[in-house]
């Protein structure tokens, strides 16, 4: 079974500043990786996902994630955040079979001005 | 619009009284899946479906139940709630395993 760390339960930013999101799995089979963002009472809208491929995968918003398989990790970037991106941030993970969907705790990205 | 419809978006509760939490999407998808939120706990998943007639157990199945008779509704049923159900609930869908899933807006039950 699959399980996912996401290490920084909160992360303050200032605006324009870049930012960092840390997510690690933990899985015996090949996956499928995934970035989540939620706004204030609303449902998650899918970020970006790694299916296979370039590492490098690039998202909506401006938001890109790098898969390192010698990590286990698939962190998630911007160069430089918005006050409008003051979200939570989930990172998932899902085996091949699509049967096992897990999320990590989430991140709460707060940008400050 | 291509969309995950959840109803209702708000419900309290008494204990025991049975309530239907129901979840329909227009986008034709074979996967379909309830998930729990709660502070600290991220996300977990209750009953998912691969297709009509197909419901498998998540991760916290206990104490609710699910069915799939047509393809576009995956309703989430709590027999007998309890307060340890409050927590907001969502609905997904997906077409096939790696599309990721697309989540319906989320109903927060309260359980009195």
């Amino acid at each position: 079974a699959q399980s996912v760390t996401q290490l920084d339960s909160q992360v303050p930013v200032f605006e324009e500043a870049p930012v960092e999101l840390r997510c690690n799995y933990s899985s015996s089979v090949s996956v499928y990786l995934f970035w989540y963002v939620q706004y204030p009472n609303q449902g998650l809208q899918l970020l970006l996902k790694y299916l296979s491929g370039s590492t490098l995968v690039k998202g909506i918003n401006g938001f890109e994630a790098e898969f390192n398989k010698s990590q286990t990790s698939f962190h998630l970037r911007k160069p430089s955040v918005h006050i409008s991106d003051t979200a939570e941030y989930f990172c998932a993970v899902s085996d091949r079979d699509g049967q096992n969907f897990v999320f990590g705790p989430g991140t709460r990205l707060s940008v400050l001005p | 619009e291509a969309q995950v419809t959840q109803n209702p978006r708000y419900l309290i509760t008494v204990t025991g009284k049975k309530l239907t939490v129901t979840c329909s999407q227009n986008m034709n998808h074979e996967y379909m899946s309830w998930y729990r939120q709660d502070p600290g706990l991220g996300l977990r998943q209750i009953y998912y479906s691969m297709n009509v007639e197909v419901t498998d157990k998540g991760d916290v199945p206990e104490g609710y139940k699910v069915s799939r008779k047509e393809k576009r509704n995956f309703p989430l049923i709590l027999e007998s709630p309890s307060p340890n159900q409050t927590s907001l609930y969502f609905c997904a869908s997906s077409f096939r395993d790696n599309y990721g899933y697309t989540f319906g807006s989320g109903t927060r039950l309260t359980v009195v």
